[in-house]
């Protein structure tokens, strides 16, 4: 099974709303990751957390504040965000945290379609 | 700096017929992993193939492969006997081995299959 689940599938919020967004993988993975997609765009990666530790915050702004509870579960909190962070996010996951060992490939989730009124 | 770069940013191809998807890429390391990911328009981003640095032998997978050019630093994708649910955003990328997490994405092409 390689199933990574992401809910809710569709979020319109307003600004000074507070809102998050929930991943889920019961694959055994140990790295898993928030990502920002723009239509016709690749991913844009925000988080990582290896071993449920947050190992790569590529600069985000603070309004998205990342939570891994878990081994298998990964939320975004989200709150007085802007229009611009209208996108899909996406939650990925890969087998191992660490370095090296194996291909750790990335498996996706469907997505949380995010629009910000 | 860790770059990909698809210069194709849409191509078409009629069915049944074969295409090529072009990436070359910029690194520094030796050792890492490449592939290839399939987004279908609103639907979930997917694996279609990916090839390790220090395997000469090109990956395939049924009517997808790839030819993997190390020293040039291109990696294409070809999909043979094209068909309709082939159509989608395809996303060359790549991972270095011993840095651990981080993925790099290219651009994308957008396919279109011609019935």
């Amino acid at each position: 099974d390689t199933e990574v689940t992401q809910t809710p599938k569709h979020l319109v919020m307003g600004m000074t709303n507070k809102k998050s967004l929930k991943c889920e993988q019961h694959m055994g993975h140990r790295a898993m990751y928030w990502y920002k997609q723009k239509a016709k765009k690749p991913p844009e990666l925000m988080f990582v957390y290896s071993y449920e530790k947050l190992s790569i915050n590529e600069s985000v702004p603070s309004r998205f504040s990342p939570e891994c509870p878990n081994s298998s579960l990964l939320n975004l909190h989200l709150h007085a965000l802007q229009p611009e962070d209208s996108a899909l996010y996406l939650c990925a996951s890969s087998l191992k945290g660490e370095r090296g060992w194996g291909t750790d490939t990335q498996y996706f989730g469907p997505g949380t379609r995010l629009t910000v009124l | 700096a860790q770059t990909v770069t698809q210069s194709q940013p849409e191509m078409s191809v009629q069915e049944a017929e074969t295409v090529t998807l072009s990436c070359t890429y910029d690194t520094s390391e030796s050792d890492y992993y490449l592939f290839w990911y399939k987004q279908p328009p609103s639907r979930q981003m997917i694996l279609v193939i990916r090839q390790e640095a220090y395997k000469q032998q090109n990956a395939t997978e049924n009517r997808f492969s790839v030819n993997f050019q190390k020293a040039a630093k291109s990696f294409s994708l070809k999909i043979s006997d094209s068909q309709l649910g082939d159509a989608a955003m395809y996303f060359c990328a790549y991972r270095i081995k011993l840095t651990g997490n981080q993925f790099y994405f290219g651009t994308g092409t957008s396919l279109t299959v011609i019935p």
